[in-house]
């Protein structure tokens, strides 16, 4: 569903770098979330928006933040990267009925 | 707290027998239930919800609250059936997963 795009698709980084990934949807949908997909655990829930002046935890909120810059934008930023934080990241939207998902950011950490 | 359950890490069958993928949860209030599905290379889709009671691609799924279960069945696999599956319960914005089930049909 090419309404929710992810940037970038794929990174490389070292240990204690700065990273931020970035959502963006043209769906309208005021609910945003950024999961984490790892091998055996499925996703895991990071933060999630109802609209550009709520931000919520989810399950493993530690190591991450979010921005709502806009209806449409949702970035998750890791401040200091680790290991363990390699993973395939998905964002998705929610409308009345399911979530959207976008194509996922594979980010490895050296 | 809500949990979501997969117990099958893999489950393979061969073409044409039917297929049951399992899905367990914990939850006390009315669950929302679904069922996603990831083809390779793909991303994250919804293959059915529980209030809707439909069938899709000859999928089904059942909500039993007395077993707290919605397993996903089919009768006949199918290869193209092969994916990654995940069972997601809803508690009004909240959306959690299972840890997902791969399915491979074999001809």
């Amino acid at each position: 569903d090419a309404d929710v795009t992810q940037t970038p698709r794929n990174r490389i980084t070292k240990t204690g770098k700065r990273i931020m990934l970035e959502c963006s949807q043209t769906k309208g949908h005021d609910r945003m979330y950024w999961y984490r997909q790892d091998p055996g655990l499925g996703l895991r829930l990071i933060y999630y928006s109802f609209d550009v002046k709520d931000i919520n935890k989810g399950e493993i909120s530690d190591g991450y933040s979010v921005s709502r810059q806009a209806q449409a934008k949702f970035s998750l930023s890791l401040e200091s990267a680790i290991p363990n934080q390699t993973a395939l990241y998905f964002c998705a939207t929610r409308g009345a009925d399911t979530q959207y998902f976008g194509p996922g950011t594979r980010l490895t950490v050296l | 707290a809500q949990r979501v359950t997969q117990p099958e890490k893999l489950l393979s069958v061969f073409k044409g027998a039917p297929v049951e993928l399992k899905c367990n949860y914990s939850y006390s209030g009315s669950p929302e239930l679904f069922w996603y599905v990831q083809y390779s290379r793909q991303r994250l889709q919804l293959l059915l919800r529980h209030i809707s009671r439909e069938s899709i691609k000859g999928f089904t799924a059942d909500l039993n609250k007395g077993e707290t279960s919605f397993h996903l069945k089919k009768p006949f696999a199918q290869e193209e059936d092969s994916a990654m599956y995940y069972c997601a319960l809803s508690r009004g914005n909240d959306m959690r997963f299972g840890a997902g089930t791969r399915l491979t049909v074999k001809p």
